[in-house]
C-alpha cells in the first residue's frame, strides 16, 4: 500500500528555516516521481516542488533560490529545506506522488503538515 | 499557465440530488489532461477522475467527468452525505500543473 507521511512543520518567524520530512512506504523514491504541494489557508492548491526518481529537481519561481528537495533513498524519505520563509509561505504542505506516465497528476497525497510564517 | 475557473464556487444541494460542477480553462488542454480531485475539511485531497472522464481506482460511478478542449464538468449523479466537500479540478498538459480555485458542494 502506498503511503506518505509528512512532519516537520510549525511556527517559523520571517527569514527562518524550516525542514519538511515525507517518508514513502509501498514504493521506491528511485521509480516515481515526488512532489510537494501546497495549500495556503481558504485558497487552492499549488505546486511547489518536485524530485524525479533519476534526482532532477524542479522549484515553482514563488520559491526558487529559497527552498531545496532533497532525499535519502535508503531511509524512503523526501526532504524539503524552506529559508528565507516568508509570510505567503504559510499553507499546508502536502508530500505528493505523481502517476508513473503522466506528469504532474497527483494519485497520492500524504495527510500535510501545517507551515505558519509569522512574527 | 493554464488558468483553470470553477463555477460555482458554491453549490447547495440536498442529498440525492444531482450535482454539476464546471471547469473552464484559459486555453485548450491538450489530450484532454484534465483531472478532478475531492477535499473534505481536514483531509487532503484524493483523485476522482483523470484524463477528463477516467474514475481513479475505487471511485464510486456515482462520479463521472467529461468535456475537451477548454470546457469540463464533473457530474454526481445522486449525492450521497459523504460526497459535501470541496472539488478542484486540475490540468497537466503544461507542467506545472494548476488547479482550479474549487466548488464547494454543501448541504442545503
Amino acid at each position: 500500500e502506498v503511503q506518505l507521511l509528512e512532519s516537520g512543520g510549525g511556527l517559523e518567524q520571517p527569514g527562518g528555516s524550516l525542514r519538511l520530512s515525507c517518508v514513502v512506504s509501498g514504493f521506491s523514491l528511485s521509480n516515481y516521481v515526488v512532489s510537494w504541494v501546497r495549500q495556503a489557508p481558504g485558497k487552492g492548491l499549488e505546486w511547489v516542488s518536485s524530485l524525479s526518481g533519476s534526482g532532477s529537481s524542479k522549484y515553482a519561481d514563488s520559491v526558487k533560490g529559497r527552498f531545496t528537495i532533497s532525499r535519502d533513498i535508503s531511509k524512503k524519505t523526501l526532504y524539503l529545506q524552506m529559508s528565507s520563509l516568508r509570510a505567503e509561505d504559510t499553507a499546508v504542505y502536502y508530500c505528493v506522488r505523481e502517476d508513473q506516465f503522466l506528469e504532474s497528476l497527483y494519485n497520492y497525497w500524504g495527510q500535510g503538515t501545517q507551515v505558519t510564517v509569522s512574527s | 499557465e493554464i488558468v483553470l475557473t470553477q463555477s460555482p464556487a458554491t453549490l447547495s444541494l440536498s442529498p440525492g440530488e444531482r450535482a454539476t460542477l464546471s471547469c473552464r480553462a484559459s486555453q485548450s488542454v491538450r489530450s484532454t489532461y484534465l483531472a478532478w480531485y475531492q477535499q473534505k475539511p481536514g483531509q487532503s485531497p484524493r483523485l476522482l477522475i483523470y484524463d477528463a472522464s477516467h474514475r481513479a481506482a475505487g471511485i464510486p460511478d456515482r462520479f463521472s467527468g467529461s468535456g475537451s478542449g477548454t470546457d469540463f464538468t464533473l457530474t454526481i449523479s445522486r449525492l450521497e452525505p459523504e460526497d459535501f466537500a470541496v472539488y478542484f479540478c486540475q490540468q497537466y498538459a503544461i507542467f506545472p500543473g494548476t488547479f482550479g480555485g474549487g466548488t464547494k458542494v454543501e448541504i442545503k
